[in-house]
């Protein structure tokens, strides 16, 4: 079983839409959850980053999370073209190699 | 420097040459990872390095792929005897103290005929 797993897309919506991004994991040690964006070309950079079960919102970004389910949710809210990227969950823990990247999920947003 | 550097960005070479990718890090990070990207993959993970801790080195494919950190800085990913499907963009992050966000560099695009 993957440490992360994460429904690879690609996802396509129109300007205006909600959007929902989903992983599951199976480390029950992780202890921090980051959403990475990643732009064509482009090395993935941090969007999101909470420590614990429950939303986070940023502007038209909320992760979400569910510790007892182990899953983790992004969603964003009025997309806009330029959100069309590939999104990356990363849950992490402490110790030693700390972050698992699931396999992305490549989202395009329609004008 | 302000971000974490990558070089060579691009590197077209021929079957069963060797490659170095050169990454440097943001000043004063301390841990240092190396991954690799495929078409359509997630990343996956290569390397890690922690100080002066030995490197964990668990996700290196094979014994063609090794990586060493001089001085805590600068490190260098060689690829020997390239193959075909060690096409990948490499991906080289660092972190402070290894918690919390990576910074990513652009990538090194490999590309082996």
């Amino acid at each position: 079983q993957k440490e992360v797993e994460q429904d690879p897309g690609p996802l396509s919506v129109p300007e205006g839409a909600i959007v929902s991004l989903n992983c599951t994991y199976s480390n029950s040690a992780f202890q921090y959850f980051m959403w990475y964006r990643q732009y064509s070309r482009k090395g993935p950079e941090l969007l999101m980053y909470t420590y614990s079960s429950g939303n986070k919102e940023d502007g038209r970004f909320t992760a979400q999370v569910d510790k007892s389910s182990k899953y983790i949710s992004l969603f964003i809210r009025d997309s806009q073209p330029s959100d069309s990227a590939t999104y990356l969950c990363a849950p992490g823990s402490n110790t030693g190699n700390q972050f698992y990247f699931g396999t992305g999920t490549s989202l395009t947003v329609i004008p | 420097g302000a971000g974490v550097s990558q070089s060579p960005s691009n590197k077209v070479t021929e079957k069963g040459k060797d490659v170095e990718l050169r990454c440097d890090p943001i000043s004063g990070h301390t841990a240092l990872y190396w991954y690799r990207q495929s078409l359509g993959q997630g990343l996956e993970f290569l390397i890690y390095f922690q100080g002066n801790s030995a490197p964990d080195k668990s996700g290196l494919p094979s014994d063609r792929f090794s990586a060493e950190r001089t001085g805590g800085s600068v490190s260098t990913l060689t690829i020997q005897r390239t193959q075909q499907e060690d096409s990948a963009v490499y991906l080289c992050a660092s972190t402070l103290w290894g918690v919390g966000e990576l910074f990513f560099g652009e990538g090194s695009r490999l590309t082996v005929l």
